[in-house]
C-alpha cells in the first residue's frame, strides 16, 4: 500500500497562475480532505469529500476547487493563485463508519505539498 | 461548533525531563472522538492515539501517556523521560459524531534539548 500520495512536493507559482495539486489513496477510503498548514494556525480544512461525486466546503474554501470522480483521487485546484495561498497543503483520507458522520477511525495524511506564490 | 485549544505554543525541556502538552476541547455533542498527531521536523503527520468520549480510561504507550477528563474537557499528553527524537509539533484534534470534519488545535512545538 502506498497510502496517501501527493504531487508535487514543491511548487512555485506566480500570482494569477492556476494549478492542480494531486492526491491519491489506495486504501479505498470514502473520506478525503485537503488542509492547509500555516505557521501558528494549525491545520485548516479547505474542502472534503465523502465519496465519488460528493464534495463540500471546509473552513477556508475560497480560491480553491475540488472534484471527486473516483474513490482514489481528490485533486485540489487553485484557480488564480495569490500570495495568501502560500502554504503547505496536506491531503488526508480515512474510512467512514456507518451510523454517523463522526468516526474514531484514524486519518491518514499525505507527505504534503509546499506551495509558494510570488 | 467544535473547537480545540492548545494554549502552549512552544515548550522547551531538557532531555530526560517529563513534559505535558495540554489540550482543551469544546463540543456540544455527547459522542465525539479525540486524537493526537505528531509532526516531526521532516513534516509528515503521524497518528499517535484516538479516544472516544465514552472511554475515559487513561492510556499509556511506552513513554507516552494520555489523560482524558470529560469534567474539564481536556485530553492531555505526557511524555516521560523526554528524548531529542520527541522534538516535534504535536496536534490535538476533535471529531464529533454529527460532523465529518476533524478540527485541529494550532499545535504545540516541543523542543527537547540534549
Amino acid at each position: 500500500n502506498a497510502g496517501v500520495t501527493q504531487t508535487p512536493k514543491f511548487q512555485v507559482l506566480k500570482t494569477g497562475q492556476s494549478m492542480t495539486l494531486q492526491c491519491a489513496q489506495d486504501m479505498n477510503h470514502e473520506y478525503m480532505s485537503w488542509y492547509r498548514q500555516d505557521p501558528g494556525m494549525g491545520l485548516r480544512l479547505i474542502h472534503y469529500s465523502v465519496g465519488a461525486g460528493i464534495t463540500d466546503q471546509g473552513e477556508v474554501p475560497n480560491g480553491y476547487n475540488v472534484s471527486r470522480s473516483t474513490t482514489e483521487d481528490f485533486p485540489l485546484r487553485l484557480l488564480s493563485a495569490a500570495p495568501s495561498q502560500t502554504s503547505v497543503y496536506f491531503c488526508a483520507s480515512r474510512l467512514l463508519t456507518s451510523g454517523g458522520a463522526g468516526t474514531s477511525n484514524e486519518q491518514f495524511f499525505g507527505p504534503g505539498t509546499r506551495l509558494t506564490v510570488l | 461548533a467544535q473547537k480545540v485549544t492548545q494554549a502552549q505554543t512552544e515548550i522547551s525541556v531538557v532531555e530526560k525531563e517529563d513534559v505535558t502538552l495540554d489540550c482543551v476541547y469544546e463540543t456540544r455533542d455527547t459522542t465525539y472522538y479525540l486524537f493526537w498527531y505528531k509532526q516531526p521536523p521532516s513534516g509528515e503527520l503521524v497518528f499517535l492515539i484516538r479516544r472516544n468520549s465514552f472511554d475515559e480510561q487513561n492510556e499509556i504507550s511506552g513513554r507516552y501517556s494520555w489523560n482524558f477528563q470529560k469534567s474539564t474537557s481536556s485530553f492531555n499528553f505526557t511524555i516521560t523521560a523526554s528524548q531529542v527524537v520527541d522534538s516535534a509539533v504535536y496536534f490535538c484534534a476533535l471529531n464529533w459524531a454529527g460532523s465529518y470534519q476533524l478540527t485541529f488545535g494550532k499545535g504545540t512545538k516541543l523542543s527537547v534539548i540534549p
